[in-house]
């Protein structure tokens, strides 16, 4: 079936500094993929998505690309804040029978300290 | 709007007990699933729905039960509860059109314990 892979972690930076969480993906068929964030507490929280092969996703600083031919989705971002302290997660978008069902990576908790 | 809604936020029980999570949302949204979070393996689904009286299986269903008798609700029952079961529990809801993707809410979780 259809898995998700991320980068295991937790991470933990500085603030300002570069950002990659790497993703890859195994799916039948073309699959939309996603960026979600999960900050303390709270539920999840769409970041950003693409759709189709070489789409760009971006959303408050953070940017991922679908890239078809390696399967990834990693996520980036120039210069992070301490309020993008959160858990970052992964996902492919399924759609069978007219429900689209997600599939998780297993989550990425980022630090980033002042 | 409140979105999607969940009750209780916390919950302990022990083996054996059952019980049932709330989620509501008031979005008009067909669609709505459950999902267990646990550490290192991210979110599984536990049971969907694709509209009132329209349930199906997931992932991970075994030991739980729902029903959609209307739209806006989508109960999660836990029919005797295993310590297996402790997790963080999300709700999350969305349309169901024809576009390539249609974005789900989710609630802010219920955390279940059994002891």
């Amino acid at each position: 079936g259809d898995s998700v892979t991320q980068m295991e972690g937790p991470v933990t930076l500085s603030e300002e500094a570069f950002l990659t969480i790497n993703c890859t993906y195994t799916a039948t068929g073309y699959p939309s993929l996603f960026w979600y964030v999960q900050y303390p507490g709270e539920g999840l929280q769409l970041l950003l998505k693409a759709t189709k092969a070489d789409d760009k996703g971006s959303n408050k600083g953070f940017e991922a690309t679908y890239r078809k031919e390696t399967t990834s989705f990693h996520l980036e971002k120039g210069s992070v804040q301490v309020s993008d302290s959160a858990v970052y997660f992964c996902a492919l978008s399924d759609r069978v029978q007219g429900a689209q069902k997600l599939v998780f990576g297993q989550g990425t908790r980022l630090t980033i300290n002042p | 709007n409140a979105g999607v809604t969940q009750t209780p936020k916390f919950q302990v029980l022990k083996t054996g007990q059952s019980m049932t999570l709330q989620c509501a949302q008031d979005m008009n949204h067909e669609y709505m699933s459950w999902y267990r979070q646990d550490p290192g393996m991210g979110l599984r689904l536990i049971h969907y729905s694709v509209g009132a009286g329209i349930t199906d299986q997931g992932e991970v269903p075994n030991g739980y039960n729902v029903s959609r008798s209307t739209t806006e609700d989508f109960p999660l029952r836990l029919l005797s509860a295993a310590p297996s079961q402790t997790s963080v529990y999300f709700c999350a809801s969305s349309s169901s059109g024809l576009a390539e993707y249609n974005e789900q809410f989710f609630g802010p979780g219920t955390r279940l314990t059994v002891l």
